[in-house]
């Protein structure tokens, strides 16, 4: 089945800065990439998604980036605040296949003041 | 539109009781999904409902079992409660077949004790 493996776990940046966050998955038929952001004790909330015919999303400072030969994909926030802070999952699915989220692992991101 | 309702919020069992989870998706998704977070594994996928059958499962024991109803409510099962069943329960709906991405709850958080 799928794996999806996540780096860093925790990554802390200074506000203004950007932030990254890599994912890397073993199912070459994946094709939905989907962000989840989780602030403490709420539901996990889509922030950008990117399927496998496109290469690059953005979504004003947030963009996501696909490589379909290496396998990753990659969360870019820019022009960090504090309001960035929560702990970030991506996930992989095959759309009109099984589509279960097969979930990383998170990064905890902090922005410092 | 009202989110996907999950309730009870919280529960708090002992080892060998069961438990039902009920959640309601989002007006006109009939697409349900049920996952189960924890600190050490991560969000983890249980299995999806669609049409009031199961279309995908994960690697879960038997002991977890689910259902959907006609108005595409559903209700997820644990028998014979395990310390280890302690997490957060989360459900995602969405749009089917259309390629929409998955909106979770709340979450239900069981502790067994």
């Amino acid at each position: 089945g799928e794996n999806v493996e996540q780096h860093p776990s925790t990554l802390s940046v200074q506000e203004g800065d950007s932030a990254v966050i890599k994912c890397t998955y073993s199912d070459s038929a994946s094709n939905y990439f989907p962000w989840y952001k989780q602030e403490l004790g709420k539901r996990p909330q889509l922030i950008i998604d990117i399927r496998s015919n496109v290469g690059e999303k953005k979504d004003q400072r947030i963009a996501v980036t696909l490589n379909k030969t290496a396998k990753h994909f990659s969360l870019h926030i820019t022009e960090t605040q504090p309001e960035d802070s929560a702990v970030y999952f991506c996930a992989a699915s095959i759309e009109k296949g099984n589509e279960k989220l097969t979930f990383g692992t998170g990064t905890r991101l902090t922005i410092i003041p | 539109k009202a989110g996907v309702t999950q309730t009870p919020r919280y529960l708090i069992k002992t080892r060998g009781q069961q438990v039902t989870l009920s959640c309601s998706p989002i007006s006109g998704h009939r697409s349900v999904s049920w996952y189960q977070q924890t600190p050490g594994q991560g969000l983890q996928f249980l299995f999806e409902y669609f049409s009031e059958t199961q279309r995908n499962k994960g690697n879960f024991p038997g002991r977890f079992s689910g259902r959907q109803f006609s108005n595409s409510r559903s209700e997820m099962n644990v028998s014979t409660l395990e310390l280890g069943d302690s997490a957060l329960y989360l459900c995602a709906s969405r749009l089917r077949p259309e390629n929409q991405p998955q909106h979770f709850g709340d979450g239900t958080r069981l502790s067994i004790l």
